[in-house]
Parts: structure tokens; C-alpha cells; sequence
């Protein structure tokens, strides 16, 4: 079966400081992936997707990035974090390719306290 | 752009009440409908969906139709639990060519009283 691991659950960086979260999914290959954040009182925000190993869309402009160095492995970064990059980070995948409705499989987040 | 949005929270009812979340979305196109639904201090998962107009999605015991002439997926449950309390959000999906992006409400947190 499929599984998605998403690490650290908590982190409290300060202001200024590099963030690395990682993501992994089992069980698939050539999955798409997708980072979301969810800010206080705000929905889920796409940041990044991937369809593939290097291939990385950017939907909001903003002071981070991901990266995919390998098939199922999704990496969101940061060399210097801001007050407002606070929230809860989602790492989520889905099943490529035929009709549109398919759906995502979510971690279980990483909640990020900036300071 | 996609957009979805759906009534403010948070909601609180007591057990066994009639819930109603509603959802209004616009879009281009025909986009798929979803429901997911976050436990506390877990991530998102998929509550039900429906991929056209008239469908229906439903499970354990929510339900929602997609009306494509309202463009609203309201979600309802006749007989809320405790364990249904949650944040709930509605979503539609937008992408072609094997990319699934989503496009998620701001959710709304109900609260199941005893």
C-alpha cells in the first residue's frame, strides 16, 4: 500500500534561520506532488507541484522553493525564514495521468512556528 | 481564476443534529468537487467527491450533490457524531495532462457537542 511521510511534525525556527522539510511517498512511482500551507485563518495555499524528478512549478511568489532530487521525494526549502512563513505545511500526492477527479493523499503536516 | 468559497466557522451543533456546510465555487470548465475533512492533528483526507454536474458523492453518511446551475456542493449529514468534529473543506480541481492541482475553501471548523 501506498504511504506518505512527512517530517518534522513541529518545528520553531527563528526569524532568519534555513528550513529543509522533507517528504517521502512509498509504494507508488512517478507520483505528482504537491506542498500546501495552511496560515491562521486562511485555506490551503498551493505552493509548489511536481510531475516529475527536477520538475518544479511555482504558484505563488514567495520566500521559499522545492526541490525533487528523486522520483518520490519532495523537499521544501527556505535560506531564510520570515515571520509570515509561519503555518502548517502539507506534502500531498496523487496517481498520474487519465481523467480529471482523481485525488490527493495528504501527510500529516509539519506545523512551523517562525520567531 | 478557480475559486471556491464556503461559509465561515466555526459551527457548533449538538449530536444528533442536521448539519449543512455550504460551498459555492467558480471555474472555467467542468471541474471536479471534493469534500475533505482535517482531524485534529492530522492532515487533510478526502471526505467524498463528485466529477459532474448532478453527481452525487456520499460517505459515512455525509453527502453533497454537485449543481452545476447553482455552482454550489453543499455538504450535509442528517445526524452529526462527536467524532465528526473537524475542520471541513471544500475543493475543486483544476489541471489537465496529469497534474491534479487543487483549490481548496478556507475550511470550516465544526464542533459536535455531547
Amino acid at each position: 500500500s501506498q504511504t506518505i511521510h512527512q517530517w518534522p511534525a513541529t518545528l520553531v525556527q527563528p526569524v532568519g534561520s534555513p528550513l529543509s522539510l522533507e517528504c517521502t511517498v512509498e509504494g507508488t512511482s512517478n507520483p505528482n506532488l504537491y506542498w500546501y500551507r495552511q496560515a491562521a485563518g486562511r485555506g490551503l495555499q498551493l505552493l509548489f507541484y511536481s510531475v516529475g524528478i527536477g520538475q518544479i512549478s511555482s504558484e505563488v511568489p514567495q520566500n521559499l522553493s522545492a526541490s525533487r532530487p528523486q522520483d518520490r521525494q519532495f523537499i521544501l526549502s527556505s535560506k531564510k525564514l520570515l515571520l509570515s512563513d509561519s503555518g502548517f505545511y502539507l506534502c500531498a500526492w496523487s496517481v498520474k495521468g487519465g481523467r480529471l477527479g482523481r485525488k490527493l493523499f495528504f501527510g500529516s503536516g509539519t506545523q512551523l512556528s517562525v520567531l | 481564476g478557480n475559486s471556491v468559497t464556503q461559509m465561515e466557522g466555526p459551527v457548533t451543533l449538538s449530536e444528533e443534529a442536521f448539519l449543512t456546510i455550504n460551498c459555492t465555487y467558480t471555474a472555467t470548465g467542468y471541474p471536479s468537487l471534493f469534500w475533505y475533512v482535517q482531524y485534529p492533528g492530522e492532515g487533510l483526507q478526502l471526505l467524498l467527491k463528485a466529477t459532474k454536474a448532478d453527481d452525487k458523492g456520499s460517505n459515512k453518511g455525509f453527502e453533497a450533490t454537485y449543481r452545476k446551475e447553482t455552482t454550489s456542493f453543499h455538504l450535509e449529514k442528517g445526524s452529526v457524531q462527536v467524532s465528526d468534529s473537524a475542520v471541513y473543506f471544500c475543493a475543486l480541481s483544476s489541471g489537465q495532462g496529469g497534474s491534479e492541482k487543487l483549490v481548496f475553501g478556507k475550511g470550516t471548523k465544526l464542533t459536535v457537542n455531547p
